[in-house]
């Protein structure tokens, strides 16, 4: 069936550093990939998304890149803030019926430390 | 986008009770969505509502236990009944962007600790 493979976490970097988060997925046909956050204590955000092959989300200094050859969507950010403290998800869309249902990896919780 | 807010935002419960949780949205969905997230872990799908019919449940997860109502196309409620320390989780309703939209928004949870 459809799923999303995620990057096993925890992720501990330093200020300023580059991060990479790796997702690759599984599906009949042609999703559409987001990426969502969580910060500490709060509900689900949506960070980038695209809908179609070679697309590329960005938001706030992240990025991904639809990989339809390599079924990837990884996250990047050239330079990561404190601020950017959360866990990261990555998810697929599919049809279920009349639904458009999300798939969601399992996500990987990113420390930045100043 | 959507403004979703849940209630209650927090709550603990003795083993055995039910909890049901609240969804308001600030327009007309067709779609509710309810996702349970336990300690750690990534979010699964419980059921899809859909206001004027039953909800369809996922794999491993009962109507007895998680019923679900839709009465309009702003509200939703999830009870989780009998409890036990094992529905400790954080619950989520979402609803999708659009119609034909993929991207779902998200409330802020419901974060349920079962004593």
């Amino acid at each position: 069936g459809d799923s999303v493979t995620q990057m096993e976490g925890p992720v501990t970097l330093s200020e300023e550093a580059f991060l990479t988060i790796n997702c690759t997925y599984t599906a009949t046909g042609y999703p559409s990939l987001f990426w969502y956050v969580q910060y500490p204590g709060e509900g689900l955000q949506l960070l980038l998304k695209a809908t179609k092959a070679d697309d590329k989300g960005s938001n706030k200094g992240f990025e991904a890149t639809y990989r339809k050859e390599t079924t990837s969507f990884h996250l990047e950010k050239g330079s990561v803030q404190v601020s950017d403290s959360a866990v990261y998800f990555c998810a697929l869309g599919l049809s279920s019926g009349s639904a458009r249902q999300l798939t969601f990896g399992s996500g990987t919780q990113l420390t930045v430390l100043p | 986008s959507a403004v979703i807010s849940q209630k209650p935002s927090r709550d603990i419960c003795q083993r055995g009770t039910s909890l049901t949780i609240q969804c308001q949205v600030d327009s007309q969905v067709t779609m509710m969505f309810w996702y349970r997230q336990q300690p750690g872990q990534s979010l699964t799908l419980i059921a899809t509502a859909n206001q004027g019919s039953e909800a369809t449940y996922e794999s491993g997860f009962v109507i007895d236990k998680f019923p679900i109502s839709r009465p309009n196309l702003t509200f939703s409620t999830l009870t989780v009944s009998n409890m036990s320390p094992e529905d400790s989780s954080i619950y989520l309703c979402s609803v999708n962007r659009g119609q034909n939209s993929y991207e779902q928004y998200f409330g802020p949870g419901t974060r349920l600790t079962v004593t």
